[in-house]
């Protein structure tokens, strides 16, 4: 399957500390992306690293990608109780026409 | 740019009656997919549109499920004879053409079969 795992499956932290999320996939891919679900609500696109690519930066988010290891992070830096959410990553087909969703990371960042 | 418009927000539905969801992606975007997430677990490729032309479907997509689009706007996911597997969110998505670029994900149908 070439559908990423995502690692932590939950991840409990106070407010203010960093959170960090990990990504494995199987398949070589093109591109990766992280996206973040509230409950009940669809998922909004956080970050998209392209495969030459070995970090990118967005706020207060940092993407890392390994493709040696087909690994990939996500760091949350300075946390918010709003941050809590499923965080997943994405990774292309071989067609890259769509993407594959692991099970996610649940997020709670405790006030 | 008013983001994915999905409807109806919920349907509950009995066993054996057909239900139809409709998604309406951003204009620019000429690319529109189909998801299905089940509680705890991340969104399911079901199907692929771009522009008109659906050019994949996922084997996840039975006899029992239809999507169309008809003139390259909006979509429709057609479920025929529900099964309580079927109860899921059922979420739609458009993009760009373009490997560079992420979904925009509407708020999802949620369906439940009872």
């Amino acid at each position: 399957s070439q559908q990423g795992e995502e690692d932590p499956q939950a991840l409990s932290i106070q407010e203010g500390e960093n959170a960090t999320m990990n990504c494995s996939y199987k398949t070589s891919i093109n591109n990766l992306q992280w996206y973040r679900q509230n409950s009940g609500r669809g998922l909004v696109h956080l970050i998209l690293i392209r495969s030459n690519e070995r970090e990118k930066h967005s706020g207060r988010l940092r993407v890392t990608l390994d493709t040696s290891k087909k690994s990939s992070s996500l760091l949350i830096t300075a946390s918010r109780a709003a941050d809590t959410a499923s965080y997943f990553c994405a990774t292309d087909s071989y067609t890259g026409n769509q993407f594959y969703f692991g099970t996610g990371t649940s997020l709670t960042v405790i006030p | 740019d008013t983001g994915v418009s999905q409807n109806p927000r919920h349907k509950i539905t009995k066993r054996g009656q057909n239900v139809t969801f409709r998604c309406d992606p951003i204009s620019e975007h000429n690319r529109l997919y189909w998801y299905r997430q089940t509680l705890g677990q991340g969104p399911e490729f079901l199907t692929y549109f771009q522009n008109e032309a659906q050019l994949e479907k996922s084997r996840l997509l039975s006899d029992r499920f239809s999507a169309e689009r008809p003139k390259g706007s909006f979509s429709t996911l057609e479920i025929q004879r529900t099964e309580q597997g079927d109860s899921a969110m059922y979420l739609c998505a458009s993009r760009r053409q373009g490997g560079n670029y992420g979904y925009t994900f509407g708020s999802g149908t949620r369906l439940t079969v009872v």
